[in-house]
């Protein structure tokens, strides 16, 4: 099993729509969360932080389940311009062991 | 403008030339490490390192060697590089004060032939 898990999509969204995703970690000791952007092979870039207590940065919201070992990202209202491919990155000890996942492919279409 | 830079962007080598890929950012930041992505795989750590001098392997360091030398520069070294090689690199560093917000380089395009 991998440490970290996503659905590979491509999730294909309507302009305006909702889209939701969620990524699987194997170790229950990781103590951070966070989901990068990435743009057709180019450098990923942060997106947001996950906390405990669930976290939102205007459209996007991220959420923290540590006892079911999962964090989930929701995009409101997409646009065009948030077609990328998500990463769900794991941390197992403070910035210093991270484990990507393989990325989950949006596509929103007009 | 804070950045990291890489260099070469882009390399087609052939199997047994030894190379270096340059790192370098200017954010003052202590860790550093190397990342190569392939499909389907998705980002692998090859090396990291906390500081100056202190350098620990990844999840992928087998035929990679890196030295920090100083806090700035990171530089991947192949050795003999070899077609299983072939990827994309990233470069990054981070501070370790929180959110530990990874900042990647552009990317290296290794081509071994």
């Amino acid at each position: 099993r991998k440490e970290v898990e996503q659905d590979p999509g491509p999730f294909n969204v309507p302009e305006g729509a909702t889209v939701a995703f969620n990524c699987t970690y194997s170790n229950s000791a990781s103590q951070s969360f966070f989901w990068y952007r990435q743009d057709c092979r180019k450098e990923p870039k942060l997106l947001m932080s996950v906390y405990s207590s669930g976290n939102e940065d205007g459209r996007f919201t991220a959420q923290l389940n540590r006892a079911s070992q999962y964090i989930s990202l929701l995009i409101r209202d997409s646009k065009l311009s948030d077609s990328a491919t998500y990463l769900c990155v794991v941390d197992k000890a403070a910035g210093n062991k991270l484990t990507f996942g393989g990325g989950t492919r949006v596509l929103v279409k007009p | 403008e804070a950045q990291v830079t890489q260099n070469p962007r882009y390399l087609i080598t052939v199997t047994g030339k030894k190379l270096t890929v340059t790192c370098s950012q200017n954010m003052n930041h202590e860790y550093m490490s190397w990342y190569r992505q392939d499909p389907g795989l998705g980002l692998r750590q090859i090396y990291y390192s906390m500081n100056v001098e202190v350098t620990d392997k990844g999840d992928v360091p087998e035929g990679y060697k890196v030295s920090r030398k100083e806090k700035r520069n990171f530089p991947l070294i192949l050795e003999s590089p070899s077609p299983n090689q072939t990827s994309l690199y990233f470069c990054a560093s981070s501070s370790y004060i929180q959110p530990y917000e990874q900042y990647f380089g552009p990317g290296t395009r290794l081509t071994v032939t």
